[in-house]
């Protein structure tokens, strides 16, 4: 099974739009840690945020938004304003404190078109 | 500070040659993985280390893959012999705690004709 299940394969928004990315996992370890990643065009692989299993709280960075919600199992990851530069594909992740096992889901590719 | 430092960035060769891929991890991180990606089965954890030592090799695709982490700051991975089936992405990444954020080093893309 999954852990991690990005539903949304590809996503295309105009600029200026808000676009949600949708990410689910499965665990049944008390401590986890929820990762959003961005690969760009260019190929590398940028940390974007953690989350830690234990803090609900959502956060804001700039344009960038996640709402972690555990009774849904759900940590999604908003853009405000889309730009041409945030065209990427979006990896969400889970790691489990227990076994140090990193899950990535298959990847959310998202275009803003100018 | 420096990142995770991966070369070569791109390796081309013929299939039956050997290829050896290196990476510096972050300094004072523990933990040091491998991950191949390809469009076809995304991003796969081959191994990783802590303390310079193999924890999990099971990603490992056959005898022709071998990791080794010599000391802190350097490890590499082998293929012996390649084929075209390897062509990939090949990335490393750093942790300072295993089950924390990784980073990612620029990746070595790997050619096999």
């Amino acid at each position: 099974a999954q852990k991690v299940t990005q539903a949304q394969t590809e996503i295309s928004v105009v600029e200026k739009e808000d676009v949600t990315l949708d990410c689910v996992y499965e665990t049944r370890d008390t401590t986890y840690y929820l990762f959003w990643y961005k690969q760009p065009p260019s190929g590398e692989l940028v940390f974007l945020i953690r989350r830690n299993s234990f803090d609900e709280q959502n956060e804001i960075s700039g344009r960038y938004s996640w709402n972690f919600q555990k009774s849904t199992s759900s940590f999604n990851f908003t853009i405000t304003a889309s730009q041409v530069v945030d065209s990427a594909v979006y990896f969400c992740a889970l790691s489990e404190e227990g076994s140090n096992q990193f899950y990535f889901g298959t990847g959310t590719s998202l275009t803003v078109i100018p | 500070d420096a990142g995770v430092i991966q070369s070569p960035r791109h390796e081309v060769t013929e299939m039956g040659q050997e290829v050896t891929l290196r990476c510096k991890p972050i300094s004072g991180h523990d933990y040091l993985f491998w991950y191949r990606q390809t469009m076809m089965r995304g991003l796969e954890l081959l191994i990783y280390f802590n303390n310079n030592v193999p924890i999990d090799d099971s990603g490992m695709p056959e005898d022709r893959f071998s990791a080794k982490m010599p000391n802190a700051s350097f490890s590499t991975l082998k293929i012996q012999p390649s084929e075209p089936r390897d062509s990939a992405v090949y990335f490393c990444a750093s942790s300072g705690r295993g089950a924390y954020e990784q980073y990612f080093g620029p990746g070595t893309r790997l050619t096999v004709t």
